[in-house]
């Protein structure tokens, strides 16, 4: 079965800084989605950045990218220039290969981001 | 371009009750699916609707079924609520034919007392 683990339950930035989101997964598939979603206080999950596994580009998405590591199955979120609107929940997802249709998302805990000025 | 939306946006219910949550998929998609999001946690997958018929369930129990209708939106039913049920209902809408990427509504928050 495959399982997202998130271990920074909260963490906090200064507002302009970078800041970096961890997130592990374990499966057996070949190929998958993994995602980012923001989850802010008015609860409304948004997409924030998409990486296919057989992609080895990492994605960006303006201040956003990830730093995917297969071989070792990492998946960090690297938010540039951090601003106030990016305080929220943050939750790491996968997905397997959606060939048959099969596309259910299995998240992280998520990690807790305070942005300060 | 209108996205997920779901209702009612809050609702509060006692055990043994029964509920119906509302969700209508982004314009273009014709999956739906729910999650159910407790507090301080992580959501988990309930099932998803594709063509009006149940494509997956996660590991929730009977009292939870659905129902898409022809125009893709879809209907979360609970059944004999427990007080374990209060959490925030999400649902998702996607491409059949193309979509392992989901995009949610702003969910129902249900609070069993």
């Amino acid at each position: 079965a495959q399982t997202v683990t998130q271990s920074q339950p909260e963490m906090s930035v200064q507002e302009a800084e970078t800041v970096t989101l961890s997130c592990t997964y374990d499966t057996s598939e070949s190929n998958y989605y993994l995602f980012w979603y923001k989850q802010p206080p008015s609860r409304q999950m948004i997409l924030v950045i998409r990486q296919e596994a057989y992609k080895q580009q990492n994605a960006t998405e303006n201040r956003f990218s990830v730093n995917f590591q297969k071989a070792a199955k990492s998946f960090s979120l690297k938010i540039s220039d951090s601003q106030l609107g990016d305080t929220a929940m943050y939750f790491c997802a996968f997905t397997k290969d959606f060939s048959g249709g099969y596309n259910k998302l299995i998240f992280g805990a998520g990690t807790r981001l305070a942005v300060h000025p | 371009d209108a996205g997920v939306t779901q209702s009612p946006t809050h609702l509060i219910k006692t055990r043994g009750q029964q509920v119906t949550l509302r969700c209508s998929p982004k314009s273009g998609h014709d999956t739906v699916s729910w999650y159910q999001q407790a507090l301080g946690q992580g959501p988990q997958f309930i099932f998803q609707y594709y063509e009006e018929e149940e494509r997956q369930r996660g590991n929730f129990p009977d009292r939870f079924s659905g129902h898409q209708f022809p125009n893709y939106s879809s209907e979360l039913n609970v059944n004999a609520l427990l007080l374990g049920d209060s959490a925030l209902y999400l649902c998702a809408s996607s491409s059949g034919q193309t979509g392992e990427t989901q995009y949610f509504g702003p969910g129902t928050r249900l609070l069993v007392l």
